[in-house]
């Protein structure tokens, strides 16, 4: 079935940890996302990618980084995981000009 | 640059009542508009876009470009229309990645 999947969905890590989040599409879409938000409260993109080695940083300043080798693919790495970092992360993607989004069910991060 | 500006952080209703949920947007040429919705420990997902002048659940939404307006409207609410609803615009100026409004929260009351 076409789905976007996002692993972990719940991870709580020590500061100063290194976290990959996982997200993976079979949705065969070329655009993937990735969002921070806060319970009930604003998406803030953070990073986004037009296909396959393309990746751009989003309107939110982040600490992480992405890479896009495969289209299917879309992981986030946090190489040193803060407080200020705990939040819940949500993977997207889309097809081509203008068309719909479908998320992931998100991943929650605690950094403690 | 473009914008999305949902004013209302929360609404509350009554069930039955009629609910509409603001969204306006900046942009000067032609947007495509979008109402994404979350509901209580549910992925986000698209309720209606502007293009497909349909209704879902309901809920119908009006593209006004004179006043650069996209508001959510249902005539009757139901609890279980209780959700998060973002507002979203999506534009060739801005490479098609859209823009998300901050959400409104919406509460229907028995």
């Amino acid at each position: 079935e076409a789905d976007i999947y996002q692993t972990p969905r719940y991870l709580v890590i020590g500061t100063g940890k290194k976290i990959t989040l996982e997200c993976s599409q079979t949705m065969g879409h070329d655009k993937m996302y990735w969002y921070q938000q806060d319970p009930g409260m604003e998406l803030h993109l953070i990073h986004y990618s037009y296909g396959v080695n393309s990746t751009e940083k989003g309107d939110l300043s982040s600490e992480s980084t992405v890479s896009r080798i495969r289209t299917e693919h879309f992981p986030l790495t946090l190489e040193s995981a803060r407080p200020s970092h705990t939040s819940q992360y949500l993977c997207a993607s889309s097809t081509g000009v203008g068309n719909t989004i479908y998320f992931g069910e998100g991943s929650w991060l605690t950094v403690v | 640059a473009q914008r999305v500006t949902q004013p209302e952080k929360l609404l509350s209703v009554f069930k039955g009542a009629p609910v509409e949920l603001k969204c306006n947007y900046s942009y000067s040429g032609s947007p495509e508009l979008f109402w994404y919705v979350q509901y209580s420990r549910q992925r986000l997902q698209l309720l209606l876009r502007h293009i497909s002048r349909e209704s879902i659940k309901g809920f119908t939404a009006d593209l006004n470009k004179g006043e650069t307006s996209f508001h959510l409207k249902k005539p009757f609410a139901q609890e279980e229309d209780s959700a998060m609803y973002y507002c979203a615009l999506s534009t060739s100026g801005g490479s098609y990645i859209p823009t998300f409004g901050r959400g409104t929260s919406l509460i229907v009351h028995p």
